[in-house]
């Protein structure tokens, strides 16, 4: 159980247009999903915080205009980058948690955005 | 503010034993995470410690002192497979969102 998909899993385009990324959780309903950017050999930033029917928490120096986040139903949740530029090409990674407990969450595969 | 530190390289022989630490300063603590990240793959859940000590699971252990602010990862009887990422990741602030350190590289030679 407890599993989280992303889709796409890997996605290419091109510079000024914008990608939506899902993250779904498939055998449970996630009060709360959280996105992540990993950029090569560093460690994962935590880019916003999504609580299904409310509007996204963005971490400092995340640009909400930029980095649209829906969290339409407790199983989905897509992140969109608007006017996407080359270094905005990362490791895009979701993770879902049930409840506000500390230990039920729960990560996606990732998805590797890359920006021409 | 938040800061959590771990070495960027480690490299250790196979067989042996690697410990890997974390430092973190934190408001608000409610548990630190240790997980296991391949290249191009999302992080793996290895251990959960909420109060201090040493938590045991097979060939991996992990310890915490709160008062010191300081975890390690202990990892025995190194494998190859082990050659990963290793990232230390705290709970806390009211939301109990997860803030990962900067990760330490392991490479496990022959």
């Amino acid at each position: 159980g407890a599993v989280v998909s992303q889709h796409p899993s890997r996605v290419i385009c091109k510079s000024g247009t914008s990608v939506k990324i899902e993250c779904r959780s498939l055998d449970f309903q996630a009060t709360t999903m959280f996105w992540y950017r990993q950029f090569p050999k560093q460690s994962l930033m935590l880019m916003a915080t999504s609580n299904e029917g409310s509007k996204a928490t963005y971490e400092q120096g995340v640009e909400k205009d930029k980095f649209l986040i829906n969290h339409a139903s407790l199983t989905l949740s897509t992140l969109t980058v608007t006017s996407a530029h080359p270094e905005d090409s990362s490791f895009y990674i979701c993770s879902a948690r049930v409840g506000q407990g500390v230990y039920e969450q729960y990560f996606g595969p990732g998805t590797r955005l890359t920006v021409t | 503010g938040q800061n959590i530190d771990q070495p960027t390289e480690m490299t250790a022989t196979e067989g042996a034993i690697v410990q890997i630490n974390c430092t973190y300063q934190t408001s608000g603590f409610n548990g630190l995470f240790w997980y296991q990240q391949h290249a191009g793959e999302a992080p793996t859940f290895l251990s959960y410690n909420v109060l201090d000590g040493l938590e045991e699971k097979g060939r991996f252990s992990s310890f915490l002192s709160r008062s010191k602010g300081y975890s390690y990862l202990l990892l025995k009887e190194l494998q190859m497979k082990d050659s990963a990422s290793y990232l230390c990741a705290v709970v806390g602030g009211a939301t109990n969102k997860l803030i990962f350190g900067t990760g330490t590289l392991l490479a496990v030679q022959p």
